[in-house]
């Protein structure tokens, strides 16, 4: 069964860092680029960031919003997915998603269940 | 950025009916667009990608249409279980953006 398991989240003030995790099981990690999306009711779906397989050299693709603040990384021994989040802003109040995408497909194909991240002072 | 609107935002249906919902890019994507459907309180359902082809599982009454601009998602046969807010996503190119969203209800 294919499971991404977030975790992390929380209540974190403006100008403070958290890493989000996901723990990825039931399929092959490495045949599959991994991205985080976030939501919120006022701005909808966000996609934040992706990072390709290590056939793809790792690459790393973000979101206006994000670049040079977050940093999404993983660690294929652990079939693991981060997403360091640094300087935040009230505005990255959201709940965050882990998604994963075949790399012969493209688009995410599963979704955790998410984390929610609340930043306030 | 690429902008996805959807239309309508919401609709009323009755079980059995046939229901369509619009989904516009403000430039050409070619095929590059998934559909996800998400229930109150839970994650994002995948149901198609490259515009008409469905994931492994999705109901056979789910279809997709369209290349270039424009885009439909179809439920043949609407079923009370389809109640949920349906969301078109261009991948295209980066940022990949989503349209708002289209929230479907039974009448």
């Amino acid at each position: 069964e294919v499971q991404l398991v977030e975790s992390g989240g929380g209540l974190f003030q403006p100008g403070g860092s958290l890493r989000l995790s996901c723990a990825a099981s039931g399929f092959t990690f490495s045949d599959h680029y991994m991205d985080w999306v976030r939501q919120t009711p006022g701005k909808g779906l966000e996609w934040v960031a992706r990072i390709r397989n290590k056939a793809n050299g790792y690459t790393t693709e973000y979101a206006a919003s994000v670049k040079g603040r977050f940093t999404i990384s993983r660690e294929e021994s652990k079939s693991s997915l981060y997403l360091q989040m640094n300087s935040l802003k009230t505005e990255d109040t959201a709940v965050y998603y882990c998604t994963r995408s075949p790399v012969n497909i493209g688009p995410s194909d599963f979704w955790g269940q998410g984390t929610l991240v609340s930043v306030s002072s | 950025d690429i902008q996805m609107t959807q239309s309508p935002s919401s609709l009323s249906a009755s079980v059995g009916d046939r229901v369509t919902i619009t989904c516009r890019a403000s430039q050409g994507i070619a095929n590059y667009i998934t559909w996800f459907q998400q229930k109150p309180g839970e994650a994002p359902k995948s149901l198609i990608y490259a515009a008409s082809i469905l994931y492994s599982g999705v109901p056979s009454r789910f279809s997709g249409s369209g290349s270039g601009t424009d885009f439909t998602l179809t439920i043949s046969s609407l079923q009370p279980e389809d109640i949920a807010t349906y969301y078109c996503q261009q991948y295209r190119t980066y940022p990949f953006t989503f349209g708002p969203g289209t929230k479907v209800d039974i009448k």
